[in-house]
């Protein structure tokens, strides 16, 4: 599979921007996708997480993010989107949208609620919050 | 600064040995057996290498192997090759509150 982030840019604090991650070469609708972040000051940080549908679409978001970022998904594009309201200038980093990594049995696979790893990763777009 | 402690760079030969460790708390990888490395080259997004401890994806060299003893868990690369030059994540479920926490990453340096 393969995931292209874009949407990433200059946005003023205060300010919104959405970012788009597409998917390819696997079944977007299944999957459990989530949004990473990466600074050089804290490293990784996990931003939020979307299930598929059918296993009911809910959202989990991290703290720093709650109540500013929405993560949504239009599986007729393949496509799944990060909403950022609210901007600061700690916001500033490289985001990476990912897919869940299924736990597997012999017979089948199925996600967790919790924690697992993340799979395939895009290159990232990079958002700069500043004035 | 990151929830998991990994030592900033580690280096080695061509066909040499490198560990590079990872050390949480009780909360994190001491409680669950669920921590999983990254690999990640410039300007390129990271690469599940270990999930589950010591499991390895499809597609990842049997050189790369993972292990787990109380709070510290440990990435081992054997036979080092030139394109393991990279850094290394580690990361771990760390419970409902906080979902994962992630290590600041090794820079491997193949001499």
């Amino acid at each position: 599979g393969q995931l292209v982030e874009s949407g990433g840019g200059l946005v003023e604090p205060g300010g919104s921007r959405r970012l788009s991650c597409e998917g390819s070469g696997f079944t977007f609708s299944t999957a459990w996708m989530s949004w990473v972040r990466q600074t050089p000051g804290k490293g990784l940080e996990w931003i939020g997480r979307i299930k598929s549908k059918a296993d009911g679409g809910t959202t989990d978001y991290g703290a720093p993010v709650r109540g500013r970022f929405t993560i949504s998904r239009d599986d007729s594009k393949n496509t799944l989107y990060l909403q950022m309201n609210s901007l600061k200038t700690e916001d500033t980093a490289v985001y990476y949208c990912t897919t869940d990594l299924p736990y597997c049995s012999r017979t089948t696979c199925y996600f967790l609620d919790f924690y697992y790893g993340m799979d395939v990763w895009g290159q990232g777009t990079t958002v700069t919050v500043s004035s | 600064q990151s929830a998991l402690t990994q030592p900033p760079s580690a280096s080695g030969s061509p066909g040499q040995s490198v560990t590079i460790s990872c050390t949480g708390t009780s909360s994190d990888v001491g409680s669950y057996n669920y921590v999983s490395w990254y690999q990640q080259h410039p300007g390129k997004g990271p690469k599940l290498m270990i999930f589950e401890v010591s499991k390895r994806p499809s597609g990842v060299p049997d050189r790369f192997s993972g292990s787990k003893s109380g709070n510290t868990a440990s990435l081992t690369v054997s036979g080092l090759q030139a394109e393991d030059e990279a850094n290394y994540y580690c990361s771990s479920y760390a419970g409902s509150n906080d979902y994962v926490v992630f290590g600041g990453g090794t820079k491997l340096t193949v001499l």
